[in-house]
């Protein structure tokens, strides 16, 4: 079985810097991708950790501890452009299809 | 290098009606997921198919609803005999392989609103 954590909503400053948290529990591990998710868009692959640590893509990072079954999403200098919903989602399989949360919906205020 | 090619964008059908889905994956993707979305929730599986195969379709209503993968063509979801709870988004992602680095590329989904 699979369970999946994020906050609901998170509301944030241009320019800030926010922290979205995933905790999850899956039968297997493979690692922990997100996703990006713009009102009436299709979602975006954002980046996946399949080990432990920081992986850095300009503004946007992502953190993974296997051993806490957690990770995050690290947005920095946060623009208007960046208000969307965005999903953690860990796969459990070789051969097993992602399966997401409800994720978490990020306004960017002025 | 075109994306992922799902059609129509948007389709309206009566109670009763079918609806049929299409999905082109990437160019080189042999495997194709369908997800389908409600207003305000998350993505929710639905199947997961390669060539000609099933390979996971824990997610699909046991009743009115089927997907396939042909050979040739693209990837097709049909809803029959649709009802209102059936109104969502439905999104088509693909990917190389099964997803060592679980990367896939959705397309811009169909809205499905049944009248």
């Amino acid at each position: 079985g699979q369970s999946l954590e994020q906050p609901s909503e998170v509301t944030a400053v241009e320019g800030a810097i926010v922290q979205i948290n995933c905790t999850y529990q899956t039968s297997g591990f493979y690692g922990l991708s997100w996703y990006q998710q713009h009102d009436g868009g299709a979602p975006t692959f954002l980046s996946y950790n399949a080990l432990d640590g920081l992986e850095e893509t300009g503004r946007f990072s992502s953190f993974l501890s296997r051993s806490d079954s957690y990770g995050y999403l690290l947005l920095q200098e946060l623009q208007m452009k960046d208000s969307a919903s965005y999903f953690c989602a860990p796969p459990s399989g070789g051969n097993t299809p992602l399966v997401f949360g409800k994720g978490t919906r990020l306004s960017v205020i002025a | 290098n075109a994306g992922v090619m799902q059609n129509p964008r948007h389709l309206v059908r009566r109670r009763g009606q079918e609806a049929r889905l299409r999905c082109s994956p990437m160019k080189g993707h042999s495997h194709v997921y369908w997800y389908r979305q409600l207003p305000e929730e998350g993505l929710k599986f639905m199947v997961y198919l390669q060539k000609e195969n099933i390979i996971d379709e824990s997610g699909m209503p046991k009743e009115r609803f089927s997907a396939e993968f042909p050979k040739e063509g693209p990837s097709i979801l049909r809803i029959q005999q649709v009802v209102r709870g059936d109104s969502a988004a439905y999104f088509c992602a693909s990917s190389k392989d099964s997803g060592t680095d679980y990367g896939y590329t959705f397309g811009s989904g169909t809205r499905l609103t049944v009248v």
